[in-house]
């Protein structure tokens, strides 16, 4: 079975630009998760969505936005980018959104701000 | 504040030389306590998932237990392809997950 799959894997961009990330589930998989994973610390949460509603919001600003679609692939869109937005973009699906559901990983996609 | 602490932040060990890495934690309503392995630009691969004290999980080199403010994952004989940065993260009560920023281990042969 696929796992999760995240496009694109890298991508350069200026400041102010705006981004579209995009996460697969692997099949089956209900919830997405999106966390930002600056260099050298542990992923920050940003984003979760369960059968396309949102159910969690880190401490990210309103530049960053997200949906789930119908077949549970998701897109997160970054506005006006700064430099502080480099980093490395993971996404998450489990099946459910209970305690005993354990997330899985994507590749990630390397963002690159100038 | 909910908070997870990992130390030591790098390890270097020998081919063979046991060791723990060490997740310290404080969260209201612990739902879960995770750990993941992460290769350098990669994605965190799943390792473990502890839900109470005394709890114990074992893989291959790797072993993980769990106190009721910290978590321990204990490694083996340790082998060069064991290098990688070890992530732990805990689940509050909003199913959301809490990560520490991770413990670099490398093993030379």
């Amino acid at each position: 079975d696929a796992g999760v799959t995240q496009s694109p894997t890298h991508l350069i961009k200026t400041r102010g630009q705006h981004v579209t990330l995009r996460c697969s589930p692997i099949s089956g998989h209900k919830s997405v998760s999106w966390y930002q994973q600056v260099l050298g610390q542990g992923p920050q949460f940003i984003f979760q969505y369960y059968e396309k509603e949102e159910r969690g919001r880190g401490n990210f600003p309103d530049r960053f936005s997200a949906r789930q679609f119908p077949n549970y692939s998701s897109e997160l869109n970054v506005n006006a980018l700064l430099l502080g937005d480099s980093a490395l973009y993971l996404c998450a699906t489990s099946l459910w959104l209970t305690s005993t559901d354990t997330q899985y990983f994507g590749p990630g996609t390397r963002l690159t701000v100038l | 504040e909910d908070q997870v602490t990992q130390s030591p932040e790098a390890l270097r060990l020998q081919e063979g030389e046991s060791s723990s890495l060490n997740c310290s934690y404080t969260v209201s309503g612990l739902r879960g306590l995770f750990w993941y392995r992460q290769d350098p630009g990669k994605g965190p691969e799943f390792l473990f998932t502890l839900y109470s004290a005394g709890e114990e999980k074992e893989k291959e080199r790797l072993k993980a237990t769990l106190t009721k403010k910290e978590s321990f994952l204990h490694i083996t004989a340790p082998k060069p392809e064991d290098s990688a940065t070890y992530l732990c993260a805990v689940q509050d009560s909003n199913y959301q997950l809490i990560w520490g920023a991770g413990t670099k281990l490398i093993i030379k042969p």
